[in-house]
């Protein structure tokens, strides 16, 4: 089944404690991302990478940090989380063929920074 | 700057009423307009790509239509199910894709 994968799914911590996002995909896709989702604020895009080790800053990257050393895999990572990093994760991916291809999404990772 | 507004904010039907959700945009270089759906706690699931002026694209009670400046989702004869946030986003230059706040929609029996 094609699909993308996020762990964990849920996630309390305390600020300041590093913590890894992971996100795979099995579709073979060259193009993946990370959005983060709060209220009245909506999807906005933290990283998005086009193939293995290229990657690039989306409209909201401070605090965030990524890798892209397997295709299929593009973890997040929060060196330092803070409390204003609580929020709904997604993990997005597509393929990459000159035009602007469909994407598609994980089931999300809920983060709460105490 | 690339942004994106869609409205209404929220809408609220009756089963069998049709209606239309909007998003305007502005973009230099648009490469596609998509609209997703979203169900509470869940990943956006993909609806419709559309790449050009003038071009529709319908699926079931659903249909997207795309202008040089907006885009409108059409439902025709909702149903209970169809109620969800609908997302409208864009890709422009550089492969970095912009969303909405969506429209919530809610279908009432």
């Amino acid at each position: 089944e094609a699909q993308v994968t996020q762990n964990p799914r849920y996630l309390i911590t305390v600020t300041g404690k590093k913590l890894t996002v992971t996100c795979s995909q099995n579709m073979n896709h060259e193009y993946m991302s990370w959005y983060r989702q709060d209220p009245g604020l909506g999807l906005r895009q933290i990283y998005y990478s086009m193939n293995v080790e290229v990657t690039d800053k989306g409209d909201v990257p401070e605090g965030y940090k990524v890798s892209r050393k397997e295709k299929r895999n593009f973890p997040l990572i929060l060196e330092s989380p803070s409390p204003n990093q609580t929020s709904l994760y997604f993990c997005a991916s597509s393929r990459l063929t000159g035009g602007a291809e469909t994407q598609y999404f994980g089931p999300g990772t809920r983060l709460l920074v105490l | 700057e690339d942004q994106v507004t869609q409205s209404p904010e929220a809408l609220r039907l009756q089963e069998g009423e049709s209606s239309s959700l909007n998003c305007s945009y502005t973009v230099s270089g648009l490469r596609g307009l998509f609209w997703y759906r979203q169900d509470p706690g869940k990943g956006p699931e993909f609806l419709f790509t559309l790449y050009s002026a003038g071009e529709e694209k319908e699926k079931e009670r659903l249909k997207a239509t795309l202008t040089k400046k907006e885009s409108f989702l059409h439902i025709t004869a909702p149903k209970p199910e169809d109620s969800a946030t609908y997302l409208c986003a864009f890709t422009g230059g550089y492969q970095k894709v912009t969303f909405g706040t969506g429209t919530k929609l809610q279908v009432i029996p």
